[in-house]
């Protein structure tokens, strides 16, 4: 039962463009977003996070959206830069007790091209 | 401030041999640990996480276990490794619910 979901294993965008990457979640449990970045061969970088009670939070060429009647949150890059290429993961957490447990998504490759 | 390291980065085992993982976090005390694995084409899979000393909860019936000897050292261990334990394994840490999880640097482990 996959309750984060990330339907786009890949996406290309041109340099300079808007990249959106999109993640579905099924538990209403959930209560905090989380993106993370990764290269490969590497352990994930965090990006940027939301907490439930926002619909949106920006941090730089960051910024992430979060549609609770949904159950969608995306993750918008302006403007994309050929650094941004790596895989993308959406994550959500539930604390069920002294512990944050987060499930991540499949992840999506991003390429950026100059 | 915080860091968290673990080794070895790389290794290859042959099949039933044990592993040994091996975490540690530096700057804080008292985190909540975790192992990860990410399998070749799949997302990041909790496999451990710890909320003290001692303290191992499982999330996935495995060959593997782990365990927390001291407040920042997390170790994940198998007595005998299976072909399908090959993987990226993370190990990551935070502060409590509502903390954004840091990761490590990962370790690859290919068994042969």
């Amino acid at each position: 039962d996959q309750q984060v979901k990330q339907n786009s294993p890949s996406l290309s965008v041109q340099e300079g463009r808007i990249s959106i990457l999109n993640c579905d979640y099924t538990n209403s449990m959930f209560d905090y977003f989380l993106w993370y970045k990764k290269y490969p061969a590497e352990g994930p970088t965090f990006l940027i996070s939301i907490s439930s009670i926002k619909d949106k939070n920006e941090d730089g060429r960051f910024t992430v959206f979060l549609n609770k009647s949904a159950k969608h949150l995306s993750l918008h890059i302006v403007p994309s830069q050929p650094g941004d290429s790596a895989v993308y993961f959406c994550a959500a957490s539930s604390s069920p007790g002294g512990y944050q447990k987060v499930t991540f998504g499949t992840g999506t490759k991003l390429q950026v091209i100059p | 401030s915080q860091t968290i390291h673990q080794w070895p980065a790389t290794l290859v085992q042959p099949v039933g041999s044990p592993l040994s993982l091996e975490c540690t976090v530096e700057g804080t005390s008292n985190p909540n640990l975790y192992w990860y694995r990410q399998a070749a084409g799949r997302g990041l899979q909790l496999l451990f996480y710890s909320v003290g000393i001692g303290q191992i909860s499982s999330e996935v019936p495995q060959n593997l276990s782990a365990s927390r000897p001291q407040d920042r050292q997390f170790i994940l261990s198998s007595k005998k490794l299976l072909l399908s334990d090959s993987g990226f394994y993370l190990c990551a840490w935070n502060r409590g619910p509502g903390n954004t999880i840091y990761f490590g640097e990962g370790s690859w482990l290919t068994v042969v």
